[in-house]
């Protein structure tokens, strides 16, 4: 069971460059996330997805889009880097329909646009 | 609307001091809440959770009561080590989606 993976751990980006960053979960969780965090912030939701076939806006989406075409799979898509898109991203995933559903996070990806 | 507010850091504080870390939270409906810990490097992991008013979340010497009444989560430990330094962040879950606070930096010297 090897729980939220991603990939890759680091990754540098020239500006307008477009990328994809991987996450698979064998949880079968219904619910995944994609958050970044900023040095010394919190995290801010991208995108989340809440099954195969849907996924919706989160706080700061601009820049970035998704897919969910599995249960385990949910990619995270640069299309054109800037550097105000350098930052550590996360990947989690939950597991609902009811009670408290804590996330399971990714290691994370190191990404710097320059 | 949701949001968790959380003391800002970082706390530097000698090995076996007392420990509090302060999270309030604005929140609709029962969120269930949440401490996280964040280890340099690497991902954020449950530290421990409360899905009701008056619970108290307990994992690893660290404690929280879910105060209803004062909209409060915060997170103490009686004995911290040097082990424990790491970033903590506070968060809710409400309707399936999380927010988190802007996480709070301990730093604990021997």
């Amino acid at each position: 069971n090897a729980g939220v993976t991603q990939t890759p751990k680091f990754r540098i980006l020239k500006i307008g460059q477009s990328m994809t960053l991987q996450c698979t979960q064998d949880m079968n969780h219904n619910y995944m996330y994609w958050y970044r965090q900023d040095p010394g912030m919190g995290l801010k939701l991208i995108y989340y997805s809440v099954g195969a076939g849907i996924t919706d806006k989160g706080e700061v989406p601009n820049g970035y889009n998704v897919s969910r075409s599995t249960t385990e799979d949910f990619p995270l898509r640069l299309e054109l880097a800037a550097p105000s898109q350098t930052s550590v991203y996360f990947c989690a995933s939950s597991y609902t329909p009811e009670g408290p559903n804590e996330q399971y996070f990714g290691p994370g990806t190191r990404l710097t646009v320059t | 609307g949701n949001s968790v507010t959380q003391m800002e850091g970082p706390v530097t504080l000698s090995e076996e001091a007392f420990l509090t870390i302060n999270c309030t939270y604005t929140a609709t409906g029962y969120p269930s809440l949440f401490w996280y810990v964040q280890y340099p490097g690497e991902g954020l992991q449950l530290l421990l959770k409360a899905t009701k008013a008056d619970d108290k979340g307990s994992n690893k010497g660290f404690e929280a009561t879910y105060r209803k009444e004062t909209t409060s989560f915060h997170l103490e430990k009686g004995s911290v080590q040097v082990s424990d330094s790491a970033v903590y962040f506070c968060a809710l879950n409400n309707f399936n989606k999380f927010y988190f606070g802007s996480g709070t930096k301990l730093n604990v010297k021997p």
